[in-house]
């Protein structure tokens, strides 16, 4: 069973359209994050939520939007995407008080 | 705010040399954690450590925090082609938020 999940694995759109990313854990966590990994494999934090409440929002254009209907899902949606969108997005998930990070397998979205 | 710099960004190295990556923290952490991710993967937990000057080891891999809790080290023993990968340091503050440092990619060539 898989402890974080998220589809698609991969994405490719043309520039301008809109898409979403799904995320699901099932470790019964209450804070899940988005990650934006880039080329150089810098890893970059753009959302947090704990239990469907936004906490952390670093600056991301407004053109990426959170969603999280409950606690074990945080979806991402990217409105009119760009050429530089494009990387590798990670969900993760944490129990409370900063302890160890579960990673999805990541999806990888290249915008032509 | 908080920065967490990791070195060096890249690193090659023949099978069976060793390999050490380093973190430093702007400010004094509650904790540092190291992940691995392997090409193509996600990145894993591998470690956490907590208290001043703490030394853990796994196998070949030996993970240091500095005594002020604003530096660490991770160190691979005579590295294997399974060790390739990033290797990322993670700042850990008091009240739960985690900084990535920037990563260091390893080569190991056989």
């Amino acid at each position: 069973d898989t402890a974080v999940s998220q589809t698609p694995k991969y994405l490719v759109t043309q520039m301008g359209n809109d898409k979403s990313i799904k995320c699901e854990q099932n470790l019964g966590h209450d804070t899940m994050y988005w990650y934006k990994q880039d080329s150089k494999k810098f890893l970059k934090i753009m959302f947090s939520y704990n239990n469907k409440e936004l906490i952390i929002n670093e600056t991301v254009p407004n053109r990426f939007s959170p969603k999280s209907p409950d606690k074990a899902h945080l979806n991402l949606h990217i409105n009119s995407l760009e050429l530089g969108d494009s990387a590798v997005y990670f969900c993760a998930s944490s129990a409370p008080g900063g302890e160890k990070l579960f990673f999805g397998s990541g999806t990888q979205l290249s915008v032509l | 705010g908080q920065q967490v710099m990791q070195i060096p960004q890249y690193q090659h190295v023949q099978e069976g040399e060793d390999f050490t990556t380093y973190c430093n923290s702007s400010t004094t952490l509650s904790n540092i954690q190291w992940y691995k991710q392997r090409p193509g993967g996600h990145p894993v937990f591998l470690i956490q450590l907590v208290k001043s000057g703490e030394v853990k080891k796994q196998k070949r891999l030996t993970f240091q925090f500095g005594e002020a809790k604003k530096n660490s080290s991770l160190h691979i023993t005579a590295t294997q082609t399974t060790d390739v990968g990033t290797y990322f340091c993670v700042g850990g503050t008091s009240y739960g938020k985690l900084t990535f440092g920037q990563g260091t990619i390893l080569t190991v060539h056989p």
